[in-house]
């Protein structure tokens, strides 16, 4: 059973709020990730990170932005909300070199 | 990484096989193939993975073709919580870096 968690599982906000996506693992894995997927839609990569002060850019452009102080920590922020924003935010860990990823529960993204 | 082809859409009866074809013509030699599955929007969940031989775990068997050039993902007895996405990815498990970028996948439904 994967240790990873995501906070909020929902969350709906007005417009131009700051918002921000907690992840957390207890595995002690240096590799996350963050993906977006609106519903029915294919998984997209839009941050990533190695460990501790290491993250990249993903595949997907994205407006939020990333930090990871502590190797289990790895939170997802949007300092202005917009609708276009409205999306399931997925975030991933991986320990090993084996392409194998556990993922969250997913964070459910509204904003009016 | 190379490209996969997955049918869309599969049914399969439950307590049946559900046999999961996927096509990488362009596999080269040092990519693996895996196999995810994502129900109902949850984060997506590891299934397997191999190279070139047949593998099999508790949840699966990954049959592949002795060319590499397609596999097969077998649940060899289907219950309706297998009803999911299924995503087939071929990628080299690079040292540090586990990104793995997700397609459509096959959408399968077991049949009471």
């Amino acid at each position: 059973e994967a240790d990873i968690y995501q906070t909020p599982r929902y969350l709906v906000i007005g417009t131009g709020k700051k918002i921000t996506l907690e992840c957390s693992q207890t595995m002690g894995h240096d590799k996350m990730y963050w993906y977006q997927q609106d519903p029915g839609m294919e998984l997209h990569l839009i941050h990533y990170s190695y460990g501790v002060n290491s993250t990249e850019k993903g595949d997907l452009s994205s407006e939020s932005t990333v930090s990871r102080i502590r190797t289990e920590h790895f939170p997802l922020t949007l300092e202005s909300a917009r609708p276009s924003h409205t999306s399931q935010y997925l975030c991933a860990s991986s320990g090993r070199n084996t392409g194998e990823l556990f993922f969250g529960e997913g964070s459910r993204l509204t904003v009016l | 990484d190379a490209k996969t082809t997955q049918p869309t859409s599969m049914d399969c009866a439950e307590g049946r096989a559900a046999n999961l074809p996927c096509n990488h013509s362009t596999i080269s030699g040092n990519e693996y193939v895996y196999w995810y599955r994502q129900i109902h929007s949850q984060g997506p969940q590891y299934i397997i993975h191999g190279l070139k031989n047949n593998e099999t775990n508790e949840m699966a068997s990954l049959i592949i073709t002795e060319d590499r050039k397609s596999s097969t993902l077998i649940l060899p007895h289907a219950t309706l919580r297998d009803t999911a996405v299924y995503y087939c990815i071929v990628r080299v498990p690079n040292f540090g870096n586990e990104k793995l970028t997700f397609g459509t996948g096959t959408r399968l439904t077991i049949i009471p």
